[in-house]
């Protein structure tokens, strides 16, 4: 599976745009890319995920370009409930019957402030 | 509500001996992990189960084992091998089919402490 790139931390004020990147140059054709975030002192939570069209859902926006080697995360309002740790995760799309596991990086860690 | 149960949510423990960490799903789903996290770390993948009665290791195995008895359950036991067994253990679930329409679902963790 590709490796991914994310800032260490960003900031981003209550109510404006949080625009998240990831990096993941080495991306293959057939690897999806998945964003989750972990609120502190809980399990990891799935956003959103895609693989090469842009996707929204009711949590975010995922912006991948076109040549795939990076993607946006963007949380259209941002919350001080979305303070977290947010992680950019690419891999292989299994097939049927084989389990799901994904390698989690450091992540970025999102403050929103007042 | 659906969801995966993790119990107890702080364990402490003397070195030396073995212990139990629980996890239970109401979400019928196939396959099920168990990660570890460090302060400031990323999650790695310590066992996962893609059906009952079967799973492989993950990065992290040493140490470390599990049992598939049940859809519902797969429980981790830490062994006493496990040279640095303080930390925050993650489990999770994810339904059968292709990755992509199969997040994982995480419970809200086990932090145990030994000492």
């Amino acid at each position: 599976d590709a490796k991914t790139t994310q800032p260490t931390s960003m900031d981003c004020a209550e109510g404006r745009a949080a625009n998240l990147p990831c990096n993941h140059s080495t991306i293959s054709g057939n690897e999806y890319v998945y964003w989750y975030r972990q609120i502190h002192s809980q399990g990891p939570q799935y956003i959103i995920h895609g693989l090469k069209n842009n996707e929204t859902n009711e949590m975010a926006s995922l912006i991948i370009t076109e040549d795939r080697k990076s993607s946006t995360l963007i949380l259209p309002h941002a919350t001080l409930r979305d303070t977290a740790v947010y992680y950019c995760i690419v891999r292989v799309a299994r097939n049927t019957g084989t389990a799901s596991k994904l390698t989690f990086g450091t992540g970025t860690r999102l403050q929103v402030t007042l | 509500d659906g969801g995966i149960t993790q119990s107890p949510k702080y364990l402490f423990r003397k070195e030396g001996q073995n212990v139990t960490l629980s996890c239970e799903q109401n979400l019928n789903h196939d396959a099920m992990y168990w990660y570890r996290q460090d302060p400031g770390q990323g999650l790695r993948l310590i066992y996962y189960s893609q059906i009952v009665n079967d799973f492989q290791k993950g990065d992290i195995a040493e140490g470390y084992s599990v049992s598939r008895e049940k859809k519902e359950s797969f429980p981790l036991t830490v062994t006493s091998a496990q040279k640095n067994p303080t930390a925050f253990y993650l489990c999770a679930s994810s339904s059968a089919g292709t990755g992509v329409k199969s997040p994982l679902h995480f419970g809200n963790g086990t932090r145990l402490t030994v000492t």
